[in-house]
């Protein structure tokens, strides 16, 4: 299955400023998917990544707090914009293999 | 996209005691995957079943896949503190993989 390095593993970040967050697979994937997990709860997907297109947001999300590049096949970044308290989470990315799906390590944001 | 629905939500038990998570929906699943979630890690993929009423074994933890298709449930025999982790059923639609609840397990010494 892909490896996937995410980084930061984890910032802490000022309200009202944005963070970056990187995600780089070891092999070539059409799809990329960013999730955010809020302290003791389950994933909630943010979006869909495709190479060479816009982003595919889920109910709840939206391109300008949560806008994502997609430059490469093996590449993704997702950006928190604008934050504020209630963006502290936790944020994976994901890509999907032939025997199931494959997550980063994770970036652990705490906005003050 | 379906809703998810896992219980318990939180399972607190000693080593070497048997416990059951369950995953259901009022809708078919066309596929349904496992995973175990430890802290500071993505969640690691632990099966995945796909047609009714089939059972599928991984040292300790029996996954059984209803024959409806609409719900699953994770067995596992005289847990170990390794064991301690979040418990996550998704369901793939399309290429989206969505997720329920979770089951936060703690296997105590």
């Amino acid at each position: 299955s892909a490896v996937i390095s995410q980084k930061p593993s984890r910032d802490i970040c000022q309200r009202g400023t944005s963070l970056t967050i990187q995600c780089q697979v070891d092999s070539q994937v059409t799809m990329m998917f960013w999730y955010r997990q809020q302290p003791g709860q389950s994933l909630t997907l943010i979006a869909t990544a495709n190479q060479g297109s816009e982003a595919t947001y889920e109910s709840g999300f939206v391109i300008d707090k949560f806008p994502i590049s997609r430059p490469n096949l093996t590449f993704s970044t997702l950006t928190v914009s604008n934050m504020s308290p209630e963006d502290s989470s936790i944020y994976l990315c994901s890509v999907a293999g032939a025997y199931g799906y494959t997550f980063g390590s994770g970036t652990r944001l705490t906005v003050v | 996209t379906q809703l998810l629905e896992q219980s318990p939500q939180f399972l607190s038990i000693q080593e070497g005691e048997n416990l059951t998570v369950y995953c259901n929906s009022s809708s078919v699943f066309s596929s349904l995957q496992w995973y175990r979630q430890e802290p500071g890690e993505g969640p690691v993929l632990l099966v995945t079943v796909v047609t009714g009423g089939e059972v599928k074994k991984l040292k300790r933890l029996t996954f059984q896949f209803g024959d409806a298709r609409k719900d699953s449930s994770l067995h596992i025999t005289a847990a170990q503190t390794g064991d301690t982790g979040l418990y996550l059923c998704g369901e793939t639609s399309g290429s989206r993989l969505t997720f329920g609840e979770g089951t936060q397990l703690t296997v105590n010494p």
